[in-house]
C-alpha cells in the first residue's frame, strides 16, 4: 500500500522559512516522479512543484519560484521542499503527491497533508 | 494553460445524473500518440484529493463505473451517472500536458438536491 506521510508544517512569520518532508513507502520511490500541491483555506487546489524520478529536473509555479527548493533523497525515500521568504499568501495545507509510472503526468496517491501558517 | 470549470457549483439529486465540465485554454491533445492530457480528481470534506480518470477518459482502479470522463482537444467532462450521497464533494480537473506546471481548475462543488 502506498503511504505518503507529511511533516514540517507549522506557525511561521512572514519572511521566514520552512522545510516540509513527506516520507513515502509502499512504492519504488526511485521510479516516480514527485510533486507538492496545496490549498489554501476554503479555496481551490494550486499546483506549486515537481521533480523528476531521478531529481534532475526541478519544476515551479510561478508564485513560488526563486523561493522555494524541491528535492528528492531516493536513499531515504523522502521528498523535501524548502520554503523560504514565506508570505501571508503561501498559507495553505500542502500535499504530497506521487506521479504514476509513466512519469510527470498526473497524480495516483497523495498525502493527508500537513498545514503551514505564514502569520506574525 | 489555464483550465476553467464549470459551473461552480451543482446540486443534483440521488440517482440523476451530474455532469461537471472542463475547458482549457490550448488543446491538450498529443500530436504524437493522440492521448488527451487530463485527469479529474475528487476531493472529499477533509480529505486530500483521489484520483478519478486520467488520460481524459481512463477510470482509476477501483474507481465506481458511474464516473466517467469524455471529451477531447480543449472541451472534457466528467460524469456521474446516478449520483450516491457519498459522492458529495469538490470535484478538480487538471491539464498535465508538457512540462509542469499542471494546472487545476477552480473546483466545482456537487451537492445533493
Amino acid at each position: 500500500e502506498v503511504q505518503l506521510l507529511e511533516s514540517g508544517g507549522g506557525l511561521v512569520q512572514p519572511g521566514g522559512s520552512l522545510r516540509l518532508s513527506c516520507a513515502a513507502s509502499g512504492f519504488t520511490f526511485t521510479s516516480c516522479g514527485m510533486s507538492w500541491v496545496r490549498q489554501a483555506p476554503g479555496k481551490g487546489l494550486e499546483w506549486v512543484s515537481g521533480i523528476s524520478k531521478n531529481g534532475g529536473e526541478t519544476f515551479y509555479a510561478d508564485s513560488v519560484r526563486g523561493r522555494f527548493t524541491i528535492s528528492k533523497d531516493n536513499s531515504k525515500n523522502t521528498l523535501y521542499l524548502e520554503m523560504n521568504s514565506l508570505r501571508a499568501e503561501d498559507t495553505a495545507v500542502y500535499y504530497c503527491a506521487k506521479y504514476s509510472l509513466l512519469g510527470l503526468h498526473y497524480s495516483d496517491n497523495w498525502g493527508q497533508g500537513t498545514l503551514v501558517t505564514v502569520s506574525s | 494553460i489555464v483550465m476553467t470549470q464549470s459551473p461552480d457549483s451543482l446540486a443534483v439529486s440521488l440517482g440523476e445524473r451530474a455532469t461537471i465540465n472542463c475547458k482549457s485554454s490550448q488543446s491538450l491533445q498529443s500530436n504524437s500518440n493522440g492521448k488527451n492530457y487530463l485527469a479529474w480528481y475528487q476531493q472529499t470534506p477533509g480529505q486530500p484529493p483521489k484520483l478519478l480518470i486520467y488520460w481524459a477518459s481512463t477510470r482509476e482502479s477501483g474507481v465506481p463505473d458511474r464516473f466517467s470522463g469524455s471529451g477531447s482537444g480543449t472541451d472534457f467532462t466528467l460524469s456521474i451517472s446516478s449520483l450516491q450521497a457519498e459522492d458529495v464533494a469538490v470535484y478538480y480537473c487538471q491539464q498535465y500536458f508538457s512540462t509542469p506546471p499542471h494546472t487545476f481548475g477552480q473546483g466545482t462543488k456537487l451537492e445533493i438536491k
